[in-house]
């Protein structure tokens, strides 16, 4: 199927607090999970990505997290700061026929960090 | 390198008109696919192309086609306009390094659709 869920839909942290989000995927066939973040009037771009092969994979204060038993992988953001205000999407890869497949995005967490 | 380019950036029609959409990819990006964007439904699948072919395709109507050339540019056309398609259409470009579609997706800034 395409379920994709992604949790929670807002989040609001002070600024040097941890966020998490986490997505929740029905494809048991998928092996690339992604997240973008978009910024007000902007276009998506990737932040961390991860494959099937690994659990966890960490990028300075980004952090994805894995668990392909219980399809749903997690973005932590560790010690927020303004600038990581944005709405942020998973999207993990749905498998079609062959060696392709598309991107179904989450339906987006707008995240806040309050000065 | 050039990033991914759309045109026009800023469309308005009525209701009943077609439209065609441009999007340029990152020279050496042999896959482009396409998204709708709209603050109901979010970002949603369109369709992906690689190498003048239509590999995937999302739960959109008839309405909406697309091609890709063989210098890998795309354009997207939605015939029969209706207010609801009304949206930011983005198009990304990535390596498909063998054939997949597991390398980084790079976005172009849009082209926002207005349907009156």
């Amino acid at each position: 199927g395409e379920n994709v869920e992604q949790h929670p839909s807002t989040l609001s942290v002070q600024e040097g607090d941890s966020a998490v989000i986490k997505c929740t995927y029905s494809d048991s066939a998928s092996n690339y999970f992604p997240w973008y973040k978009q910024e007000l009037g902007k276009r998506p771009q990737l932040i961390i990505d991860i494959r099937s092969n690994v659990g966890e994979k960490k990028d300075q204060r980004i952090a994805v997290t894995l668990n392909k038993t219980a399809k749903h992988f997690s973005l932590h953001i560790t010690e927020t700061q303004p600038e990581d205000s944005a709405v942020y999407f998973c999207a993990p890869l749905l498998h079609g026929s062959g060696n392709t497949g598309k991107l179904i995005f989450g339906q987006g967490t707008t995240l806040q960090v309050k000065p | 390198k050039a990033g991914v380019t759309q045109t026009p950036r800023y469309l308005i029609k009525t209701r009943g008109q077609q439209v065609t959409l441009s999007c340029s990819p990152i020279s050496g990006h042999r896959s482009v696919s396409w998204y709708q964007q709209t603050p109901g439904q979010g970002l949603q699948f369109l369709f992906e192309y690689f190498s003048e072919t239509q590999r995937n395709k999302g739960n959109f109507p008839g309405r909406f086609s697309g091609r890709q050339f063989s210098n890998s540019r795309s354009e997207m056309n939605v015939s029969t306009l209706e207010l609801g398609d009304s949206a930011l259409y983005l198009c990304a470009s990535s390596l498909a390094r063998g054939r997949a579609l597991t390398d980084e997706q790079f976005f172009g800034p849009g082209t926002r659709l207005t349907v009156l």
